[in-house]
């Protein structure tokens, strides 16, 4: 079974240019969660959708920051100005919510941005 | 405001002994428990879990045990091995929270062989 996709595995831009990370979930998950991993802050859930529908963005550091989810399969995550404080390793993750038993989230491999 | 600790950011532990790594919550309201393991340039994958019914679930050489009252949990790998060397994080969710997870910073377990 093929896992969570996210593209691009790398990138490396310059301050002030837009940035764009995808994330494919894995077919018939119907959750889908935004993490940011640093050092300082280990990994903090940015936000996650259910349904295609965001739930919980409270974890967006700032108006710089959004994501989308046009269909089942397929999220965006956007920065636009990125700055170098933005500069880390962007994780997409997906599960099965059911009502009646929990699900633990898949992780992709994550995409490093790295901002000059 | 840190909920999850792992106050220990690395560990190092003989092949064939047993690796203790430790986590602490401030939440009350948290009800269900993960163990994440990553190795480097991928992403994590889920170990093991427990519910707060629970004090002890085990799955092979892996077993973690919840303290409620202490707000505290641990995983316990016995033996170790040196494919168990990895970043290990612990993450917490609550009945109100829908999926939400909220993990800690990580520790890095070193096995030696």
């Amino acid at each position: 079974d093929a896992g969570v996709i996210q593209s691009p595995r790398h990138e490396v831009t310059e301050m002030g240019q837009e940035v764009t990370l995808r994330c494919k979930p894995i077919s018939g998950h119907n959750s889908l969660f935004w993490y940011r991993q640093t050092m300082m802050r280990g990994l903090e859930l940015l936000i996650y959708f259910n349904n295609n529908v965001p739930i919980d963005d409270s974890g967006m550091p700032e108006d710089r920051f959004s994501a989308k989810m046009p269909n089942a399969s397929f999220s965006t995550l956007k920065i636009q100005p990125s700055e170098p404080r933005d500069s880390a390793v962007y994780f997409c993750a997906s599960s099965q919510n059911r009502e009646s038993f929990w699900q633990p989230q898949h992780f992709g491999d994550g995409t490093r941005l790295s901002i000059l | 405001d840190q909920q999850v600790k792992q106050n220990s950011p690395s560990l190092s532990v003989q092949e064939g002994r047993i690796s203790i790594l430790n986590c602490d919550y401030t939440n009350s309201m948290f009800d269900y428990f993960l163990w994440y393991k990553k190795y480097p340039a991928e992403g994590p994958t889920f170990l093991i879990s427990i519910s707060s019914i629970k004090d002890k679930n085990e799955d092979g050489r892996f077993t973690v045990f919840l303290n409620k009252s202490a707000k505290h949990l641990s995983l316990h790998i016995v033996p170790s091995q040196p494919g168990d060397s990895a970043v290990y994080f612990c993450a917490a969710s609550d009945p109100f929270g829908n999926e939400k997870l909220t993990f800690g910073t990580g520790t890095r377990l070193t096995i030696i062989p």
